[in-house]
């Protein structure tokens, strides 16, 4: 079966620190790929999708991920974390001919101020 | 969420107990699904509607679970004799139909059964 793997579970950074998450799925077909965040107490969030073309997708507020074919990867970057990115970051899938997501387990992201 | 409304968004349950989340996109869109968040893990996929065509129930831990979208907009999940491994979020989400699209997610119901 499909799955999402994110192997960072929990992860504190001190502000203007670098990130990156990763996130590996088990697909060998073509996918559309998703990372979603959830701040405290409010709804899941798109940041940024990759359907096709550049890997390199840049989304909101400064993150950008890279999608690896070869490593079945997906990381998440951003270069400065502020005290405002503290939340769960959840890294997904949906695989060709389907419509329905697979996530991973998350990333709680704290960032000391 | 952006676009979908859910209710309520806690609800105590003794077990045994029947319970009926409500989905409400605010504007419509063909695709409705809904999701099953354990504590610590990222959601899972229960059920998918194409308007009212409830197409993938695959995701439906049990057949106490049950989900309806009759005039393809408002949806209800009904859990039946609740137990507490029901505990979890409940998210409902919405889409454009088609490959290459997102979905939006309401803030969801937390149930907790006792």
């Amino acid at each position: 079966a499909q799955s999402v793997s994110q192997h960072n579970h929990h992860v504190i950074l001190s502000e203007a620190a670098s990130l990156e998450l990763g996130c590996n799925y088990s697909y060998g077909g073509t996918v559309n790929l998703f990372w979603y965040v959830q701040y405290p107490g409010q709804h899941l969030q798109l940041l940024l999708k990759y359907f096709s073309g550049d890997p390199l997708v840049k989304g909101i507020k400064g993150f950008e991920a890279e999608f690896i074919k070869s490593k079945f990867s997906f990381n998440l970057r951003k270069p400065s974390v502020q005290w405002s990115d503290t939340a769960e970051y959840f890294c997904a899938v949906i695989t060709s001919g389907t419509y329905k997501y697979i996530f991973g387990t998350g990333t709680r992201l704290k960032v000391l101020a | 969420g952006a676009g979908v409304s859910q209710s309520p968004r806690y609800k105590v349950a003794k077990r045994g107990q029947d319970v009926a989340l409500r989905c409400d996109p605010i504007s419509g869109h063909v695709s409705l699904f809904w999701y099953q968040q354990a504590l610590g893990q990222g959601p899972e996929f229960l059920t998918y509607f194409q308007n009212e065509a409830q197409l993938d129930k695959s995701g439906l831990p049990s057949d106490r679970f049950f989900a309806e979208r009759p005039e393809g907009s408002v949806s209800t999940l009904k859990i039946q004799r609740t137990q507490q491994e029901d505990s979890a979020v409940y998210l409902c989400a919405i889409g454009d139909h088609g490959q290459n699209t997102e979905a939006f997610f309401g803030q969801g119901t937390r149930l907790t059964v006792v």
